[in-house]
């Protein structure tokens, strides 16, 4: 079993819903991170967190550090949002090392 | 004004080859790593450099040797190359332990 694991592996939604993306870890962790790959490859941080919630546009990203659990949400949802999401956390331990999640992979349809 | 960039972009070679992946940050960061990331898109860490200093070492085959001339620069070196090392390699970088990271594009390695 993955340190972190993500929920739904897959997700095809149609153009303006509502998306949740889950993240559920089992280790301490100074930071959350969520990171956005388009199908061109890259890789863009999207929102680190540490506690609380934060808002970007239409993204917002929840953390609850005692359920040790994040969601991620895209409101009013749109084909340019289709990317893999991963969850990536930033261990206690002081190591500099991620642990990331299998990723989600979204599809927005027209 | 590209923050982490890495060359090449692409790299097919056959089987025995040795290759380099350069991959320069120009934030200032203290950190940088190495990452692969296999056909079901799933990121590992491989090596991570802190100003110069080889601070994670997984548990990769010796055939992969990181190079950090300055904390600027992190090199990957890959000798004898198989076919299981085709895969993306990312770099990134970030200021310190926990911190934000920031990726580059990416170099798709294909080995035949």
């Amino acid at each position: 079993k993955n340190e972190v694991e993500q929920s739904p592996q897959n997700l095809t939604a149609q153009e303006g819903e509502f998306i949740t993306i889950n993240c559920s870890y089992s280790v301490g962790i100074s930071a959350l991170h969520w990171l956005q790959q388009h199908p061109g490859g890259g890789i863009v941080s999207l929102f680190m967190l540490s506690s609380g919630k934060k808002k970007h546009g239409r993204l917002i990203a929840t953390i609850n550090i005692q359920e040790k659990h994040s969601s991620l949400h895209i409101t009013a949802s749109h084909p340019r949002d289709s990317a893999v999401y991963i969850c990536a956390v930033a261990p206690f331990s002081g190591t500099y090392k991620y642990i990331f999640g299998t990723g989600t992979r979204l599809k927005v349809l027209a | 004004d590209t923050a982490v960039s890495q060359t090449p972009k692409y790299l097919v070679t056959q089987m025995g080859n040795d290759k380099s992946i350069k991959c320069e940050q120009n934030l200032g960061h203290d950190t940088m790593y190495w990452y692969k990331q296999d056909s079901k898109k799933f990121l590992k860490i491989m090596f991570s450099y802190n100003n110069k200093e080889l601070i994670i070492n997984e548990t990769v085959p010796n055939r992969f040797s990181p190079k950090s001339p300055d904390k600027a620069h992190l090199n990957l070196h890959i000798n004898s190359l198989e076919l299981g090392d085709s895969a993306v390699y990312f770099c990134a970088s970030s200021q310190g332990r926990g911190d934000e990271q920031y990726f580059g594009p990416g170099t798709r390695l294909t080995v035949t």
